[in-house]
This record gives C-alpha cells, sequence and structure tokens, in this order.
C-alpha cells in the first residue's frame, strides 16, 4: 500500500512553455499534498503544501503565480510550471500525507529540462 | 526555523559492516522518519517513529527516537550493495495545520563488494 504516483516522469520543453505534472495516492486518500524540488546532490527543498479544496500554501520564495498547484480531489495533486525557463529545470517530488499514518509516501519524482 | 544535522555526510564501507548514521535538531519533533533515495527516483519510506524513546526495525535496519525528541539514529546491519543511496532523515512536527517534514542533508552510503 501508500503508492504515490507521479507524471510524466521526464519532460523536456522550450522556454515560455508550461508543464503540468500530475500527482496521485493511488490506494489512500491524501487531504495534504506537498511539491518539492531536488537539485543535484542536495536534500529536497518544499516549495509548498496543497489542501485538497482551498489554496496551496507556499514558501518564502517560491512564486505562487510561477508554479500552480491545484488539489481538486483526495488522490490529485497538480503543479504546474508557468512559462518555463532553464533555471526551472529541476527534479520535483511529490509527496502525500496519509493521515491515518501521520507519514508522508513520496512519488517517483519528475525531471523537467527546459530548453 | 528548525534545522537537522545529520551525520556523516557520507560513508564508504565493505559488504557485511554495519553502518550507523543520526541526526539532531535544534528543536523537537513529534515525528521521525528515515528515508532512503536511489538515484533519479523519490525518497522511499524505510522506517518512522512516533514516540520519544521507541525503537523499531525493519529486517536489518532498525532505528530509535531520541528521548529528548531531538534526535535519532538509524543503523544497518549487516549491510550489502543494494543499500547503496542517499539516506534521509526527516522531523515531522504534526498537529493544527503544520505537517512539514524538516529533512536532514543527506548521508551517501556506498558499498564495496
Amino acid at each position: 500500500g501508500a503508492v504515490v504516483s507521479q507524471h510524466p516522469s521526464r519532460v523536456i520543453c522550450k522556454s515560455g512553455t508550461s508543464v503540468k505534472i500530475e500527482c496521485r495516492s493511488l490506494d489512500f486518500q491524501a487531504t495534504t499534498m506537498f511539491w518539492y524540488r531536488q537539485f543535484p546532490k542536495q536534500s529536497l527543498m518544499l516549495m509548498a503544501t496543497s489542501n485538497e479544496g482551498s489554496k496551496a500554501t507556499y514558501e518564502q520564495g517560491v512564486e505562487k503565480d510561477k508554479f500552480l498547484i491545484n488539489h481538486a480531489s483526495l488522490t490529485l495533486s497538480t503543479l504546474t510550471v508557468t512559462s518555463a525557463h532553464p533555471e526551472d529545470s529541476s527534479f520535483y517530488i511529490c509527496s502525500a500525507r496519509d493521515w491515518k499514518w501521520e507519514t508522508q509516501y513520496f512519488g517517483p519524482g519528475t525531471r523537467l529540462l527546459v530548453l | 526555523g528548525q534545522q537537522l544535522n545529520q551525520s556523516p555526510q557520507s560513508m564508504f564501507i565493505q559488504e557485511g559492516e554495519d553502518v550507523s548514521m543520526n541526526c539532531t535538531s535544534s528543536s523537537i519533533f513529534n515525528t521521525w522518519l528515515w528515508y532512503k533515495q536511489d538515484p533519479g527516483e523519490g525518497p522511499v519510506l524505510l522506517i518512522a517513529l512516533y514516540k520519544a524513546g521507541e525503537l523499531t526495525s525493519n529486517g536489518r535496519l532498525t532505528a530509535q527516537f531520541g528521548i529528548t525528541r531531538k534526535d535519532s539514529f538509524l543503523n544497518i546491519s549487516a549491510s550489502i550493495p543494494s543499500d547503496v543511496g542517499i539516506y534521509f532523515c526527516a522531523g515531522q512536527l504534526s498537529g493544527g495545520s503544520n505537517y512539514k517534514l524538516t529533512f536532514g542533508k543527506g548521508t551517501l552510503l556506498t558499498v564495496n563488494p
């Protein structure tokens, strides 16, 4: 149990385009999901907290108009990187909180490369 | 804000050896979690600790939640080549609407066959 999926696993896009990444909890309901960004050889950096049915809470320094988050159901959250630029290239990872066990389970990550 | 100090930063060991890594915090947590991350993958939960003093095992892995709630350690016994990866500790201060994780910087483990 406790499986979280992400789609796509990797994406290459041109500068100026928008990219949507999906995060799904497959066998449990997640009222809260989190989006992280990870640069090579570094730890995970929390970008935002996504709550089902309400607006996301963004960490300091993360532009909410740049990284749009939608958490429309208890099993799906999406992150849209708008007007992507090369500096947005990174590994984006989501996690979903299993409320019963107060633990977070992570997706496999999405590698974004902006040319 | 809260910070986690994870050590060692990296380890090079021979297959069969035991491994120990730990995390310390400047403030308390209610939950400690240990994750392993392989290259190009998301972190996988290894052990979750919910009570101060708790000692939990998962196969060859053993982790403890420090009695002060400010530290945790992870031990791996009889290491094997597939143990290679980056191990992260994470603390969670649950309650209310705050379930954010604070991560350590990771321990890179290399196991020589």
